[in-house]
Parts: structure tokens; sequence; C-alpha cells
């Protein structure tokens, strides 16, 4: 079964600066997509940007960027200039494109702090 | 115009009761999803419906038993409730192919047992 893992549980970014959080995942297999959410105290899963696997160009989404590294099997999160509504649970996903696709594989989860 | 709704947002109930979350979607896709959160935020897959039909069952205990009468209907009722139930329930949905590929989530149900 695919995992995914995201080793820093918190984090701490001063408002402005730049923060990258940290993804790897474990398959062994090679067309996939994985996902980055983001989940305020509101506790809605929203979608932060998504990255096909056979894509080797890295997605971007206004101030946020991933760094995907395949071969690694790694995929970080860049958040750029950041703001307060930026503070949230930001989770990593996998999901197949073939096969079990019907699964989403998500991390533990990043908690974000955003110091003014 | 809510894409996945879910009710209701909040629930307390005593052990013991029975209890059902119903979620909607309105975007038109093939798969559905039950998710439980827990109190460390970790997210677990637990069942899945494609078409109204089950397609995962991860080892949920069989007080769960969740019905797809359409596809974009996946509602979840649980049998004597348990303290260790207490958790935020996520409906989700999702396309099978395409651009759009990501899960769409309802906006959670906190089930409390008291």
């Amino acid at each position: 079964a695919q995992t995914v893992t995201q080793s820093q549980p918190e984090m701490s970014v001063q408002e402005a600066e730049t923060v990258t959080l940290s993804c790897t995942y474990d398959t062994s297999e090679s067309d996939y997509y994985l996902f980055w959410y983001k989940q305020p105290p509101s506790r809605q899963m929203i979608l932060v940007i998504r990255q096909e696997a056979y894509k080797q160009q890295n997605a971007t989404e206004n101030r946020f960027s991933v760094n995907f590294q395949k071969a690694a099997k790694s995929f970080s999160l860049k958040i750029s200039d950041s703001q307060l509504g930026d503070a949230a649970m930001y989770f990593c996903a996998y999901r197949s494109r073939r096969g079990n696709f019907n699964k989403f594989y998500f991390g533990s989860g990043t908690k974000l702090n955003v110091k003014p | 115009d809510t894409a996945v709704s879910q009710t209701p947002k909040y629930l307390v109930t005593q052990m013991g009761n029975d209890k059902s979350i119903k979620c909607e979607q309105n975007l038109g896709h093939d798969t559905m999803y039950w998710y439980k959160q827990d109190s460390k935020k970790f997210l677990k897959i637990m069942f899945s419906y494609n078409n109204k039909e089950l397609i995962i069952n991860e080892t949920v205990p069989n007080r769960f038993s969740p019905k797809s009468p359409d596809k974009a209907h996946l509602n979840l009722h649980i049998n004597s409730l348990e303290l260790g139930d207490s958790a935020v329930y996520f409906c989700a949905s999702s396309q099978d192919y395409g651009v759009n590929t990501e899960a769409f989530f309802g906006q959670g149900t906190r089930l409390t047992v008291v």
C-alpha cells in the first residue's frame, strides 16, 4: 500500500517570509497524482495545488509552488510571502491514476503557524 | 451552491445511540468517500463508493454502515455509538478521469459521543 509521510508536525514562519513543507511518499506505481490540501480552523479541506506525476514541470498556484522530485518520491510545498491567512494544517495526499484510484492516501499533516 | 454538503455539522449524542450523517454532491462525480479525522488530525479512509457500488471498506467496525441510494448521495449510519467514535467525519467526492482529479470535501461533521 502507498504511504505518505510528513515529517514536520509543526512549523512556524514570519509573515512575508517563505516556508517549505516536506512530504515523501512510497509507491511502486509510475502514474499518480499528488496534492496539497489546507485545513484552516474552520476544518474545511481546501485544495492548494495538484501535480500529475507524468508532468516534469512543477505546479504553481500564485504564492504556492511545489518541488516534485519523482525519483526521490518527494513532494514539498513552498509558500512565498506568507500571510496570516496561511495559518492552517497542511496535508499532502496521493492518488493512483490507474488501478486502485478510488482512494486518497493522506499524510499526518503539518501545522503551520504564521507570526505577525 | 455547495459542491459537497453533509449534515449535520455538529452531532452530540449519548453512548449506545444510533445516528446518521447525510452527504450529497452536485458535481456529477462517480466516486464518493467517507473519511474519519481523529483528534490528532489524521485522515483515515473508511469507505469508498463508485457509482453506488462499495469499492473500499477499510476494516471499519460493522456498526458503521454506509448507504448510497444513488451516485450523488452517500449516507453513513452508526449503530451503538461508542466514546471512541468521537471524531470529525468527512464526506468527499471525486471524478475518475480528467483534469480535476482531486477530492472535494464536505465541511465535516463533528461527532461527540458522551
